[in-house]
């Protein structure tokens, strides 16, 4: 199947600073991409959909001017966290829809872990 | 809006026997699609299977196999002769057919394999 990378799958950083996090189709082009959140022990909350060459579209509660999305290619969306603080502490997820297949197909990439002091 | 139940938090199989995890869905539409994906502890989403609404045959892949009833809105997984690696979260999800639908995910049944 298609490969999504995410980049990076760790990350630390102090209250108040931003954080980016990549996602990456690898053999694929992805015109729309998927921004998930999980904590602990819960489910994938869709946070927003990432569009090629367009705004975003943010799921209701989700404070856009906090997690900046930009999908400047067909290959790359970035998701930042603006002005972190502990409680966006959790593990992020994206997908990309690979168009080419009949099921319009979803893939996820292995996540970032998110850790705010 | 779409929903999706999962009533089991948890579940324990005798290593190579059969155990179904059950799911449950709200929808008005009549085409979409369902899915389970397995959560190991890695992390990584992985598809298991899936399922057309409009097909009527049950979607099997290998060891793994729905019970698909469309008119009470159930999509049960089968996971026949358990292996230790089946140990994960499992999630069950809905999307709406069209290329840019969103997947709504149920809230997760965590699997345990006991040898």
């Amino acid at each position: 199947g298609a490969v999504v990378s995410q980049h990076p799958s760790w990350v630390i950083c102090k209250s108040g600073t931003s954080v980016k996090i990549e996602c990456r189709s690898l053999d694929f082009q992805a015109t729309t991409m998927f921004w998930y959140r999980q904590f602990p022990k819960q489910s994938l909350m869709l946070m927003a959909t990432s569009n090629e060459g367009s705004k975003a579209t943010y799921e209701q509660g989700v404070e856009k001017d906090k997690f900046l999305i930009n999908h400047a290619s067909l290959t790359l969306s970035t998701l930042t966290v603006t002005s972190a603080h502990p409680e966006d502490s959790s593990f992020y997820i994206c997908s990309a829809r690979d168009l080419s297949t009949g099921t319009n197909e979803q893939f996820f990439g292995p996540g970032t872990r998110l850790t705010v002091l | 809006a779409q929903t999706v139940t999962q009533s089991q938090p948890e579940m324990s199989v005798q290593e190579a026997e059969t155990v179904t995890l059950s799911c449950t869905y709200d929808t008005s539409e009549s085409d979409y699609y369902l899915f389970w994906y397995k959560q190991p502890p890695s992390r990584q989403m992985i598809l298991v299977i899936r399922q057309e609404a409009y097909k009527q045959q049950n979607a099997t892949e290998n060891r793994f196999s729905v019970n698909f009833q469309k008119a009470a809105k159930s999509f049960s997984l089968k996971i026949s002769d358990s292996q230790l690696g089946d140990a994960a979260m499992y999630f069950c999800a809905y999307r709406v057919s069209g290329g840019y639908q969103k997947v709504t995910f149920g809230t997760g049944t965590k699997l345990q394999v006991i040898p």
